[in-house]
């Protein structure tokens, strides 16, 4: 089946250090690879997206690359600021039958950045 | 404005009353989702619906039940919960029902059951 697994949390971070959070997955066929961040007090939102091996999705200064070899969609971002507070999910899409297009989503990792 | 919005966003029930939880979306989308957010699980998808019509429904117990009357509006009908029930519930909606459609969430109703 489906399954995605992120990094336990959570992630503490001075302002200015490099971020990692780390996301492999398991599914059949080709699916599309997410991240979404989630505010306090919000619902998710998308951060980023690849649809193929090999894509990089970057926004905001967060960056993944689809790596179909090892199966993972690491989530990167070169200086983290204090707004950057938040809970990230990792998440595809599935590609089988009914369950075309639906997402399934990683346990979270919380991430708090310090001034 | 978020595109998709819910009401209430705090809802604190009794085991025996009966409430709703509503969602609507101002985007056009043709795909409607219920997901449920626990603390330390991930999320857990509910209810799919496609043009109006369910597509999925992720066996979830039947004191929960959900409604579509149209594509811009979803429903979640509570009855007799449980005190595990008590999460965050969220709504989300896609363009449709496909691999490269990201959802997009509204800021969800938290729910307390006592």
């Amino acid at each position: 089946g489906n399954s995605v697994t992120q990094m336990e949390g959570p992630v503490t971070l001075s302002e200015e250090a490099f971020l990692t959070i780390n996301c492999t997955y398991t599914a059949t066929g080709y699916p599309s690879l997410f991240w979404y961040v989630q505010y306090p007090g919000e619902g998710l939102q998308l951060l980023l997206k690849a649809t193929k091996a090999d894509d990089k999705g970057s926004n905001k200064g967060f960056e993944a690359t689809y790596r179909k070899e090892t199966t993972s969609f690491h989530l990167e971002k070169g200086s983290v600021q204090v707004s950057d507070s938040a809970v990230y999910f990792c998440a595809l899409s599935r590609t089988g039958g009914t369950s075309y297009g639906k997402l399934t989503f990683g346990q979270g990792t919380i991430l708090t950045v310090h001034p | 404005e978020t595109g998709v919005t819910q009401t209430p966003r705090h809802l604190v029930m009794g085991m025996t009353n009966k409430k709703s939880l509503k969602c609507e979306q101002h985007l056009g989308h043709n795909a409607m989702y219920w997901y449920k957010q626990s603390a330390k699980k991930p999320l857990e998808l509910m209810f799919v619906y496609n043009f109006k019509e369910q597509t999925e429904n992720n066996s979830v117990p039947s004191r929960f039940s959900p409604e579509c009357p149209n594509s811009s509006h979803l429903f979640l009908h509570l009855h007799t919960l449980q005190p595990e029930d008590s999460a965050l519930y969220l709504c989300a909606s896609s363009q449709e029902l496909g691999r490269d459609s990201p959802l997009h969430f509204g800021n969800g109703t938290r729910l307390t059951v006592t």
